[in-house]
C-alpha cells in the first residue's frame, strides 16, 4: 500500500516551454501532497504544499507564477513548470500524506521526475 | 533554526554495520522518521520512532534515540551492498502546525564488497 507514482520520470524541453508534472495516490487518498526539489548530492527542497480544492501555500523564495500547483482531486496533483529555462533543470519529487497510517503524519513519496532544459 | 544535521558520508565494508547519526533541533517533534533514497529513485520509509521512546528495532534496523541531545541514529547490521544508497532523517516540529518535513542533509552511505 501506500504507492506514489510520478509522470513522466523523465522529461527534456526547449527553453519558453512549459511542462507539467503530475503526481498520483494510486491507494490511497491523499489530504496533502508536497512538491520538492533536489538538486545534485543535495538534500530536498520544500517548494510547496498542496491540499486539495485549495490553493497551494509556496515556501519562501519560490515563485507560484512559474511553479503552478494544482490539486484537483484526493489522488492527483500536478506541477507546471512555466517558461522553463536551463536553472529550472533538476529532480523534482512529488510526496503524499494521508493523515492515516501508523504516525499520521508520514509521507509517501513518488520516484521522482527529471527535468532537463535545453 | 530549523537545521537538521548528518554526516555527508560513511564507507564500511560488507557484513559490518552501519552507524548513520542525525541532530536535529526542535524538540516538539513527535515522531522522527528514516528514509533511504537510491540513486535516481524517491525516498523509501524505512522506519520512524516515537518521541518518547529510546530505541526501536525493526529486523536489522535499530533507531535509538537521545532526546535530551536531540540525537538520531540508524544501526544496519550486517550491511550489504544493496544498502548502498543517501539515507536522510526527518521530523515534524509540532510547533509549526503544518505537517512539513524537516529533512536533514543525506548521508551518502558506501558499502564496500
Amino acid at each position: 500500500g501506500a504507492v506514489v507514482s510520478q509522470h513522466p520520470s523523465w522529461v527534456i524541453c526547449k527553453s519558453g516551454t512549459s511542462v507539467k508534472i503530475e503526481c498520483r495516490s494510486l491507494d490511497f487518498q491523499a489530504t496533502t501532497m508536497f512538491w520538492y526539489r533536489q538538486f545534485p548530492k543535495q538534500s530536498l527542497m520544500l517548494m510547496a504544499t498542496s491540499n486539495e480544492g485549495s490553493k497551494a501555500t509556496y515556501e519562501q523564495g519560490v515563485e507560484k507564477d512559474k511553479f503552478l500547483i494544482n490539486h484537483a482531486s484526493l489522488t492527483l496533483s500536478t506541477l507546471t513548470v512555466t517558461s522553463a529555462h536551463p536553472e529550472d533543470s533538476s529532480f523534482y519529487i512529488c510526496s503524499a500524506r494521508s493523515g492515516e497510517g501508523a504516525t499520521g503524519g508520514e509521507q509517501f513519496f513518488g520516484p521522482g521526475t527529471r527535468l532537463t532544459v535545453l | 533554526g530549523e537545521d537538521v544535521e548528518q554526516s555527508l558520508f560513511l564507507s564500511v565494508r560488507e557484513g559490518d554495520s552501519s552507524v548513520i547519526n542525525c541532530t536535529y533541533t526542535d524538540s516538539s517533534s513527535t515522531y522522527l522518521y528514516w528514509y533511504k533514497q537510491e540513486p535516481g529513485a524517491g525516498l523509501q520509509l524505512l522506519t520512524y520512532i516515537f518521541s518518547n521512546m529510546d530505541m526501536k528495532q525493526d529486523q536489522r534496523l535499530t533507531v535509538l534515540l537521545n532526546k535530551k541531545d536531540k540525537h538520531l541514529s540508524l544501526r544496519i547490521a550486517d550491511t550489504q551492498t544493496g544498502d548502498s544508497a543517501i539515507y536522510f532523517c526527518a521530523e515534524i516540529p509540532t510547533t509549526s502546525g503544518t505537517y512539513k518535513y524537516i529533512f536533514g542533509t543525506g548521508t551518502r552511505l558506501k558499502v564496500l564488497a
